[in-house]
C-alpha cells in the first residue's frame, strides 16, 4: 500500500514570496491533516479536512495560509506572503476516518526555509 | 483542552540498557494516546496507541507503554536499547471525536555503543 506522498521535499524562498505544498493521502482515507513542525517542537495542527470539507482550521493563520482539498483527495497548502517564522517542516497526514482513535499516517514532509 | 508534557528533551542510554521516555497528558475527556517515532528527514511513524482497551500496550520494535489514569501518564519503555532506536520520539493525545492530535515537544533518544 502506498503511503502519504508529499512534494516538494525541500523548498527555499525569500520572505514575502509565495509557496505551495502538495499532498496525496493514502487511497480511501477520508481525513487529511496538515501539521507545522518548527525545529525543536512537536507538530502543530494547521487544518483538518473530512473529505473536501474543513473540520478544524482554528490554528491556521488565515491572513497568509490557505488550503484546499479538491474532490476529497489531493490537497494543497499555500503560504502567501511567507515570513521568516514560517520556516518549518510541513507534514501531511491521513486517516481512514476522523475518529480520535484512528491512526494518522504521515508523509515525509516538506522542509521550508524562508530567508 | 488537551496537552502533553514530555519530561526530558534528550535521553541518552547505552546499548542493551532500559529505555524509559516519559509522557504526561492533560485531557478533559477520556484520551486516546499515541507514541510516534521520527527518524531524520522522515515523517512520523506510529509505535503504539492506547484506545481504552488494555492499559499495557505493546507496539512495534519491542516498545510498550502503560496507561496510568491516576498519574495521567503514558510512559514508553523498551527493555534493551538497540543502536537503531536512536531517533526522536513524540507522545500525542487525541481527546476529541474528530482526531486532532496534540503533540509533546519530543524526546531525542541517543544510544551509545
Amino acid at each position: 500500500e502506498a503511503g502519504v506522498a508529499q512534494s516538494p521535499r525541500y523548498k527555499i524562498i525569500e520572505k514575502r514570496q509565495s509557496v505551495a505544498f502538495w499532498c496525496n493521502p493514502i487511497s480511501g482515507h477520508a481525513t487529511l491533516y496538515w501539521y507545522q513542525q518548527i525545529l525543536g517542537q512537536g507538530p502543530k495542527l494547521l487544518i483538518q479536512f473530512q473529505n473536501n470539507g474543513v473540520v478544524d482550521d482554528s490554528q491556521l493563520p488565515k491572513d497568509r495560509f490557505s488550503a484546499e482539498r479538491l474532490k476529497g483527495v489531493d490537497s494543497t497548502l499555500k503560504i502567501q506572503p511567507a515570513k521568516l517564522e514560517d520556516s518549518a517542516v510541513y507534514l501531511c497526514a491521513s486517516s481512514l476516518t476522523s475518529g480520535g482513535q484512528d491512526t494518522q499516517y504521515f508523509g515525509p514532509g516538506t522542509r521550508l526555509t524562508v530567508l | 483542552a488537551q496537552s502533553v508534557t514530555q519530561l526530558g528533551s534528550h535521553v541518552s542510554v547505552s546499548e542493551g540498557a532500559l529505555v524509559l521516555l516519559r509522557c504526561n497528558y492533560s485531557s478533559s475527556v477520556p484520551p486516546y494516546l499515541f507514541w510516534y517515532v521520527q527518524y531524520p528527514n522522515q515523517g512520523l511513524q506510529l509505535l503504539l496507541k492506547y484506545t481504552s482497551a488494555a492499559t499495557l500496550v505493546k507496539g512495534i520494535n519491542g516498545f510498550e507503554a502503560e496507561f496510568k489514569k491516576s498519574e495521567t501518564s503514558f510512559h514508553l519503555t523498551k527493555p534493551s536499547a538497540h543502536m537503531s532506536d536512536a531517533a526522536e520520539y513524540f507522545c500525542a493525545v487525541s481527546g476529541t471525536s474528530y482526531g486532532k492530535l496534540t503533540f509533546g515537544q519530543g524526546t531525542i533518544l541517543t544510544v551509545h555503543p
